[in-house]
């Protein structure tokens, strides 16, 4: 069955700093999406990075950046020089299947909460 | 451009009344889904609709929950009669047709359903 786990309800990063979120998947398809979403404490969901299961290169947006290890089925986020309003809950997900137009539902983890200290 | 635009924000019924929820996707988005956050679990997919044809209902709990989408614009998900156990946050996503290689999906804010 599809699943994807984020085992760190809560992390913390002094501002400046690098945090990664850790996520893990579980699919028997070859070929997949995942996705990075961020909950900002207003509540809407904002998109922040997609890697595609044949992508040979780990995606980058700024100073996001995520860690694709296909062998091992994670897509780990990494967050470079985390600013304040980097605080927030953020969602790991994946879309099975090929891309077909958007059809394929979301596969959500629990969230990883993140607070950035000054 | 407008974003994806849920109304209310915030709906507290009592168990046995209706609620609807509304969405307006992102103008020219074919796909529109709904997906549920009950309190401390993930967020589930509830059903995924392109244009006004349902495309993927599984998600759906029961026949409590009716989901429409007439003319293939906004959505509206009705609870009837509500459960103490819908209470949660709902979203509606939207996305393109063809709108690249990852067709992310477009989240509104969300509903805070309370059902006491």
């Amino acid at each position: 069955a599809q699943k994807i786990t984020q085992t760190q309800p809560g992390m913390f990063v002094q501002e400046k700093e690098a945090v990664t979120l850790d996520c893990t998947y579980d699919t028997s398809d070859q070929s997949y999406g995942l996705f990075w979403y961020k909950q900002p404490s207003s509540g809407e969901m904002i998109f922040l990075i997609y890697q595609g299961s044949y992508d040979e290169q780990n995606a980058t947006e700024g100073r996001y950046s995520l860690n694709f290890q296909k062998a091992r089925k994670s897509a780990n986020l990494v967050i470079s020089a985390s600013q304040l309003g980097d605080s927030a809950m953020y969602f790991c997900a994946m879309r099975e299947g090929p891309f077909s137009g958007g059809y394929n539902k979301l596969i959500f983890g629990a969230g990883t909460r993140l607070a950035v200290h000054p | 451009e407008a974003g994806v635009t849920q109304f209310p924000s915030h709906s507290v019924i009592e168990k046995g009344q209706t609620v609807t929820l509304r969405c307006d996707p992102i103008s020219g988005h074919d796909n529109l889904y709904w997906y549920r956050r009950v309190m401390g679990k993930e967020i589930k997919f509830l059903l995924h609709f392109v244009k006004e044809s349902k495309q993927d209902e599984s998600g759906m709990p029961n026949n409590r929950f009716l989901a429409e989408r007439t003319g293939g614009t906004y959505s509206t998900l009705k609870v009837q009669p509500a459960e103490l156990e819908d209470s949660g946050v709902y979203f509606c996503a939207s996305s393109q047709t063809a709108g690249g290689s990852h067709n992310e999906q477009f989240f509104g804010p969300g509903t805070r359903l309370t059902v006491l």
